[in-house]
């Protein structure tokens, strides 16, 4: 069965920290999507990023990075330099290969607040 | 700018009423759609997957004559909550992708039945 699981379930932070979200995952598929999403207050998911099973490049987007590895079943997510925006909830996903990422399972979510 | 519109973003309907909630894809042919229920502070739960022309397939769970979703057409799906209740009260997401067209997600719906 797949699951996904965020074991910190709220972070806080001083502004200008940096945080890591955690991310571990259980997959029978040796193919497989993972996903990075954040939802703020208003609700919308917001897209981050996704990555396939077979691309184990960490990736770095700004102030975003991810650290992907398949022997430990981890995607981790840091934020450098943290701001008051970067406050939501923030979900780590699975899909298996054959949906090319369309059916996701969420973890439960990790609410991460930046105080300034 | 969006390419999933989702409406309405917020409805409030009265117990024992039904809601429709829309879904569509606005530049881009929506071959499947997938409908999520989020309850306050928890995750994102899949109800069902509708592809175009045929029926939903509803997770384990999930009641398929209360929650119908329509998947007539490759840019619009809706899901009907019929004979809404309290415990019904909660946010809605839809998603779709298509050929060669990665995943996005509507921008929600909040259901609150009084």
């Amino acid at each position: 069965a797949q699951k996904v699981t965020q074991a910190q379930t709220e972070i806080s932070v001083v502004e200008k920290e940096d945080v890591t979200l955690d991310c571990v995952y259980e997959t029978r598929d040796t193919t497989y999507y993972l996903f990075w999403y954040k939802q703020p207050p208003s609700g919308e998911l917001v897209f981050l990023i996704r990555r396939n099973s077979f691309d184990e490049q960490n990736e770095i987007s700004g102030r975003y990075s991810w650290n992907f590895q398949k022997s430990t079943s981890s995607f981790n997510f840091t934020i450098t330099a943290s701001q008051v925006v970067d406050s939501a909830v923030y979900f780590c996903a699975l899909s298996e290969a054959y949906n090319q990422g369309g059916k996701l399972i969420f973890g439960q979510g990790t609410e991460l607040s930046v105080k300034p | 700018g969006a390419v999933v519109s989702q409406h309405p973003s917020r409805v409030i309907c009265k117990s024992g009423t039904s809601v429709k909630i829309e879904c569509r894809s606005l530049d881009f042919q929506a071959t499947t759609m997938f409908w999520y229920r989020q309850f306050p502070k928890q995750s994102l739960m899949l109800m069902a997957t509708s592809n175009e022309g045929s029926k939903a397939t509803y997770e384990q769970g999930v009641e398929k004559d209360k929650f119908l979703i329509n998947h007539a057409s490759l840019t619009l799906s809706t899901l009907t909550v019929t004979s809404a209740h309290p415990e019904d009260s909660s946010f809605y997401i839809c998603s779709a992708t298509g050929y060669n067209s990665p995943l996005h997600f509507g921008n929600g719906t909040r259901l609150t039945v009084t």
